[in-house]
């Protein structure tokens, strides 16, 4: 089974600086990993995701989020926030093996100040 | 992109009744469909899986008899709240996986529900 761990449930930023949200996870197989942003009554947008190749990965509206094997995260970064980026995070994995489900943080409240 | 759509987006019904939420894959074929639920300021907790033409996977502690999913189709899944109560009330998001695919699952713009 798969687990995933966000560190931090809430996150307090300034306007431009520098954020990073953290994710780890642990699993026995191999995994796919996703951020997710969502919104005030809305669903889920996919942020980025990895599957193979380059550890670094880019995803939309300037996050981007680094796999690292060895320590079993997948940390969520953005270098200048905007107040727009207020918002939930969600880490997910989910196992190569199978048709199974995504396995969800418990999320990390952004929230980012002027 | 892949779109999956939610009806109703907001729910109000009195406690005693039943509801129930669509949820379609707009331009793509969903073998597999998942059913959330999500509380205040909390995660995503799977409630069930289903299959087209099957029965679906109820998550431990789900009951079914209360939640009744439907996959009639690869477009179309439905969640019924039978006999809603007041805890019922939360946030009720569908995804959908396509047909061939095995890990990417696309989501619904969710639907609020309230029970009085």
């Amino acid at each position: 089974a798969q687990s995933v761990t966000q560190l931090d449930s809430q996150v307090p930023v300034f306007e431009e600086a520098p954020v990073e949200l953290r994710c780890n996870y642990s699993s026995s197989v191999s995994v796919y990993l996703f951020w997710y942003v969502q919104y005030p009554n809305q669903g889920l947008q996919l942020l980025l995701k990895y599957l193979s190749g380059s550890t670094l990965v880019k995803g939309i509206n300037g996050f981007e989020a680094e796999f690292n094997k060895s320590q079993t995260s997948f940390h969520l970064r953005k270098p200048s926030v905007h107040i727009s980026d207020t918002a939930e995070y969600f880490c997910a994995v989910i196992s190569l093996s199978g048709n199974t489900p995504l396995v969800f943080g418990k999320g990390t409240r952004l929230s980012v100040i002027a | 992109g892949a779109v999956v759509s939610q009806h109703p987006s907001r729910v109000i019904c009195k406690s005693g009744t039943s509801v129930k939420i669509e949820c379609r894959s707009l331009d793509f074929q969903a073998t597999t469909m998942f059913w959330y639920r999500q509380f205040p300021k909390k995660s995503l907790m799977l409630m069930a899986t289903s299959n087209e033409g099957s029965k679906a996977t109820y998550e431990q502690g789900v009951e079914k008899d209360k939640f009744l999913i439907n996959h009639a189709s690869l477009t179309l899944s439905t969640l019924t709240v039978t006999s809603a109560h007041p805890e019922d009330s939360s946030f009720y998001i569908c995804s959908a996986r396509s047909t061939g695919v095995d890990y990417e699952q696309y989501f619904g713009p969710g639907t609020r529900l309230t029970v009085t």
